[in-house]
């Protein structure tokens, strides 16, 4: 069974500009959240998206946003981006059961010059 | 205060040596507590996932969950160079479990 996929893996991007990330999940996976990693915050949930709805959300700003298709893939858009959206973004999907396990894609790396 | 708190390392220990890791959490109310594994340049994989207090075994490693000083425990015994990584406790929160609040990580290092 194939795992969590993210693209694109490596991403340059200006202050000021916007940038989409996606993530397929793992087949039959209707879950899907994502995080950001930074060596100075860790590991930070951004939201969840079940059913092509948000059920869950971080303490980040609007400019954060993401949305899910019908077929579960997912995106997230950060708009005017600043140079300390600088980070590695993780997706994650799940079945959403009891003793859910998240399993994570690589991450996209973005940087932010 | 932050729901989960870990020391950042890094960790230097030799092969074959036990591995202990901690985390501090912050609420009573917690219930479920989960260890993840991260390879530089991959993303998080679960490794153990325990509920309430007491000893959860598998395999070379052992979790621990005390709840009455709110302090969660991962060793590895018989550590490998292929245990080299950073390993990030993490509490499921939110709708379904699917906000995981992680700690800071902490980076071990195996040296053979």
């Amino acid at each position: 069974k194939a795992g969590v996929t993210q693209t694109p893996r490596y991403l340059i991007k200006t202050r000021g500009q916007q940038v989409t990330l996606s993530c397929s999940p793992i087949s039959g996976h209707r879950s899907v959240s994502w995080y950001q990693q930074t060596p100075g915050q860790g590991l930070q949930f951004l939201f969840e998206y079940f059913s092509e709805t948000q059920r869950n959300k971080g303490n980040f700003p609007g400019r954060f946003s993401g949305r899910q298709f019908s077929n579960s893939r997912s995106e997230m858009n950060v708009s005017t981006l600043e140079l300390g959206d600088s980070a590695l973004y993780l997706c994650a999907s799940s079945l959403r059961t009891a003793r859910n396990e998240q399993f994570f894609g690589p991450g996209t790396r973005l940087t932010v010059l | 205060q932050k729901e989960v708190e870990q020391d950042p390392g890094p960790l230097s220990v030799p092969e074959g040596a036990i591995v202990s890791l901690n985390c501090t959490y912050s609420n009573s109310a917690f219930q479920y507590f989960m260890w993840y594994r991260q390879y530089s340049r991959k993303g998080p994989e679960l490794l153990m996932y325990t509920y309430s207090s007491g000893n959860k075994e598998d395999g070379r490693f052992t979790a621990q969950v005390d709840k009455s000083s709110k302090y969660i425990s991962l060793f590895i015994r018989d550590s490998q160079p292929s245990d080299s990584a950073t390993y990030l406790c993490a509490i499921p929160l939110g709708a379904a479990g699917n906000k995981l609040t992680f700690g800071g990580g902490t980076r071990v290092l195996v040296k053979p």
